[in-house]
């Protein structure tokens, strides 16, 4: 059965601390794992889509990383603003659009 | 470039009576997905469409929840009649691409509450 387990349920940190959260799978072939933040009161906002082992993807301080079990989102010198719920999803080859969602890491960062 | 619009934002009801909830995709947009998330559950996926036509409603919980996409500009979720255990936030998100292989994109989302 496909699965996706993240960790930890949440996290706090100074600001500036870096840290990573671990999104682990089990799909039968991945098609994409995909990362998302959502604030409190809004929508899933999509970060990035790795797609094979090896693959890394960065956006202002997030950077994502994908092996063939999991996944890591490194926050490098983490401010405030970061601070929201981190999800995790994957599709696998037995699906063309449903994707398997995590319970998210909720991360927040004290100034 | 506006992101999906969901309508209303908030709902307050009382059991047994119908709730409509409402979704515009992103123009040019194919497929449409109504998610529902709960502290306990988490994100599940209620229906998809792909232009216009529902696909998969697996997820749908019971005969009570209903969704319609008339056109590709706009879908509706309807629950008839509400119960206490249908409050939660109800999402819709739309991709680019048919089966959406890349990114959804998710609107802010319908806060459900019923009495």
């Amino acid at each position: 059965e496909d699965q996706v387990t993240q960790s930890p349920e949440a996290l706090r940190l100074q600001e500036g601390e870096s840290s990573s959260l671990n999104c682990s799978y089990t799909v039968s072939g991945l098609r994409g794992l995909f990362w998302y933040r959502q604030d409190p009161g809004k929508g899933p906002e999509f970060l990035f889509t790795l797609y094979s082992a090896g693959e890394e993807k960065e956006k202002e301080r997030l950077k994502a990383t994908l092996t063939k079990k999991e996944s890591f989102l490194h926050i490098t010198a983490p401010k405030p603003e970061d601070s929201a719920t981190y999800l995790c999803a994957v599709r696998g080859m037995d699906s063309n659009y449903q994707l398997i969602w995590g319970a998210g890491t909720k991360l927040i960062i004290k100034p | 470039d506006a992101g999906v619009i969901q309508s209303p934002r908030h709902e307050v009801t009382e059991m047994g009576q119908e709730v409509t909830l409402r979704c515009k995709p992103i123009s040019g947009h194919n497929s449409l997905f109504w998610y529902r998330q709960t502290m306990m559950r988490g994100l599940e996926l209620l229906i998809y469409f792909n232009n216009n036509v529902p696909i998969d409603d697996s997820g749908m919980p019971e005969d009570r929840f209903s969704a319609k996409m008339p056109n590709a500009s706009f879908s509706t979720l309807k629950i008839q009649p509400s119960e206490p255990r249908d409050s939660a936030v109800y999402f819709c998100a739309s991709s680019p691409r048919s089966y959406s292989y890349n990114e959804q994109f998710f609107g802010p989302g319908t806060r459900l509450t019923v009495l």
